[in-house]
């Protein structure tokens, strides 16, 4: 099974209106992560933010927010007054541990939504 | 402040011939560091990760190999290219706490085209 789904292949947007992108997971792991990741055309991958399973409120970095429905195993990247400069791909992840209780190399990130900003 | 770098940033290789992707990290000691390969219109696979020098773990099966002979150096290699090698190539690293907020750091990426 799929650990992360992004069921939006590509998003339009027009130019300081909100959009959501949505994410939802799969684990069984009580303690996990969840981070969003931009990635423009140049091909970096950029941190944007994260949630943690035990938060109790929804992450939020500037215009980024996070809306996290633990009950429903989603995670949706809420951006607020978009700009053109937004328009790029976005990546959601999860950080899992394995059964000794590491996380390293647990990171499963999903396809991706492209998202466009237009004037 | 850390930055990581990579190079280089684009490859064209023949089927048959060896790889070598560099990655190098300053401003931190001991990161963790990782591999991924993201193929056209994917998400990103994990291909190796390393907890410190010598230490190399393979998440899947494949042509390439990974070598760690510094603390903040990682090496992707491959001693004969196959046309399924071609991608986009990520080099990352974290601080290494092994927690759930571990926060990865991308390098700028190599797209590598076997031909």
């Amino acid at each position: 099974a799929q650990k992360i789904t992004q069921t939006q292949p590509g998003m339009f947007v027009q130019e300081k209106e909100a959009v959501t992108l949505d994410c939802t997971y799969d684990t069984s792991d009580p303690s996990y992560g969840l981070f969003w990741y931009k990635q423009p055309s140049s091909g970096e991958m950029i941190f944007l933010i994260y949630q943690g399973s035990y938060d109790q409120q929804n992450a939020t970095e500037g215009r980024y927010s996070l809306n996290f429905q633990k009950a429903r195993k989603s995670a949706n990247l809420v951006i607020s007054a978009s700009q053109l400069g937004d328009s790029a791909m976005y990546f959601c992840a999860m950080r899992e541990r394995n059964d000794r209780g590491s996380t390293l190399g647990r990171l499963y990130f999903g396809r991706g939504t492209q998202l466009t900003v237009w004037p | 402040s850390q930055t990581i770098h990579q190079w280089p940033a684009t490859l064209v290789q023949p089927v048959g011939s060896p790889l070598s992707l560099e990655c190098t990290v300053e401003g931190t000691s001991n990161p963790n560091l990782y591999w991924y390969r993201q193929a056209a219109g994917r998400g990103l696979q994990l291909l190796f990760y390393s907890v410190g020098i010598g230490q190399i773990s393979s998440e899947v099966p494949q042509n390439l190999s990974a070598s760690r002979p510094q603390d903040r150096q990682f090496i992707l290699s491959s001693k004969k290219l196959l046309l399924s090698d071609s991608g986009f190539y990520l080099c990352a690293w974290s601080l290494g706490t092994g927690a759930p907020n571990e926060k990865l750091f991308f390098g700028s990426g190599t797209q590598l085209s076997v031909l």
